[in-house]
């Protein structure tokens, strides 16, 4: 079946590292995101991708980096610059970022803990 | 950014309807409304979406006012399952939710008795 895999559903980071937490999509889409989940909020955009080789930056993207190098993948890695990286992260795709009359599809996220 | 509000909280029994209400009074006449669902632990799920008439798919139907300021996703026959924090999100040119990713308020939770 079709659909977004993220990796590893819970990932620890001691002080000072920098992790990287994977999305890969078999939709076929263009567009890639990844959003931030605190406990009782809404998501918040970190980055987004519209086309390979291209991302911008959301809303929070400091302390976060990203790459697409493939239309399928879109890793986002947490580095040491993020002093409060403890959240659920959520990877989404859509087909096209401008077409409206079009759902995102979301993983099933990643919990980030710091030992 | 038009904006939308959803009650906090509902609570409903298993087995009966469900209607939850979202309010969109600044909504422009291109925004598509969407609803999203997310149970614990888990990414959001699409439930449906539309833009000026009623929608029904598999899962729920979304009802739209006249006016589309506002709108009420119905759950004909509410399980255990659907107990989930609800999203309505609108998606349009002058609203977002396009490239720049959507905008998540913090949604309804619904609780559904046995």
């Amino acid at each position: 079946d079709g659909g977004i895999t993220q990796s590893p559903k819970y990932l620890f980071r001691k002080e000072g590292q920098n992790v990287t937490l994977s999305c890969e999509q078999n939709l076929n889409h263009d567009a890639m995101y990844w959003y931030r989940q605190d406990p009782g909020q809404g998501l918040r955009l970190i980055y987004y991708s519209q086309i390979v080789n291209d991302f911008q930056k959301g809303d929070i993207a400091e302390g976060y980096s990203v790459s697409r190098e493939k239309k399928e993948s879109f890793p986002l890695t947490v580095t040491s610059a993020q002093k409060n990286p403890t959240a659920f992260y959520l990877c989404a795709s859509s087909i096209g970022g401008f077409d409206y009359n079009q759902p995102q599809h979301f993983g099933d996220g990643t919990r980030l803990s710091i030992l | 950014d038009a904006k939308t509000t959803q009650p906090n909280s509902m609570e409903s029994n298993e087995e009966e309807p469900v209607h939850l209400p979202c309010n969109h009074s600044t909504i422009s006449g291109t925004d598509y409304i969407h609803w999203y669902r997310q149970l614990p632990s888990q990414g959001p799920e699409y439930v449906i979406h539309g833009l000026t008439s009623n929608v029904n798919n598999r899962m729920a139907s979304l009802a739209i006012a006249e006016d589309r300021k506002s709108s009420t996703l119905i759950l004909h026959r509410a399980t255990l399952r659907d107990a989930a924090v609800y999203y309505c999100i609108l998606r349009g040119l002058y609203s977002g939710g396009g490239a720049d990713g959507l905008t998540f308020g913090k949604g309804t939770h619904l609780i559904i008795q046995p």
